[in-house]
């Protein structure tokens, strides 16, 4: 099984500040997907962005964005211009695109907006 | 459309007693995943459904836990006799096949399960 890893366990930003959120992968498969899900204390876990990995370019949605570094095997997610909705668990994730279609997990950073 | 639907949203039982988690995948998705959150293990997926058919089930922790996909439109999670290890978060999340473009996972709101 592919394995995801989120290092920071807390992250706290400023509110209209940006924070980045690191996370690796380690995977032998070319093609795959990645993601970021957003878990805030209701539970739901709400897509935030995804990624196709023969994609070159950065996905954005609006103030989320992403470096992937498929040679790094890295996925950071940017969030600008923090608000405090933004507050919550963030989840990477990874799928791969050829026969294991289940989601990957890493362990989650939680980030703290500070007003 | 209403999205994955889970019920129920809230379940506390004793020890011993069975429990039945119940799914409703989007329409149209032919995947659908059960997956546990726990503080311990974090998010983890216990089985996974292709048009109906079980695909892996080799995260389900043991036989007491069974699921079921009778239809294309619902799912089942059944756990008996259940125990307090058992508490935690169970998602349901559905999504299209690889190739569609559309592969992403969407997630239902959960049920928090808590055996006392």
């Amino acid at each position: 099984a592919q394995t995801v890893t989120q290092s920071q366990p807390e992250m706290s930003v400023q509110e209209a500040e940006t924070v980045t959120l690191s996370c690796t992968y380690d995977t032998s498969e070319s093609d795959y997907y990645l993601f970021w899900y957003k878990q805030p204390p209701s539970r739901q876990m709400i897509l935030v962005i995804r990624q196709e990995a023969y994609k070159q370019q950065n996905a954005t949605e609006n103030r989320f964005s992403v470096n992937f570094q498929k040679a790094a095997k890295s996925f950071s997610l940017k969030i600008s211009d923090s608000q405090l909705g933004d507050a919550a668990m963030y989840f990477c994730a990874y799928r791969s695109a050829l026969g294991d279609y289940k989601l990957s997990f890493g362990a989650g950073t939680t980030v703290t907006v500070r007003a | 459309d209403a999205g994955v639907i889970q019920s129920p949203r809230h379940e506390v039982t004793e020890m011993g007693q069975e429990v039945t988690l119940r799914c409703k995948p989007i329409s149209g998705h032919d995947y659908l995943f059960w997956y546990r959150q726990t503080m311990m293990r974090g998010l983890e997926l216990l089985i996974y459904f292709n048009n109906n058919v079980p695909i892996d089930d080799s995260g389900m922790p043991e036989d007491r836990f069974s699921a079921k996909m009778p239809n294309a439109s619902f799912s089942t999670l059944k756990i008996q006799p259940s125990e307090p290890r058992d508490s935690a978060v169970y998602f349901c999340a559905s999504s299209f096949g690889a190739g569609t473009g559309q592969e992403t996972q969407y997630f239902g709101p959960g049920t928090r399960l808590l055996v006392l």
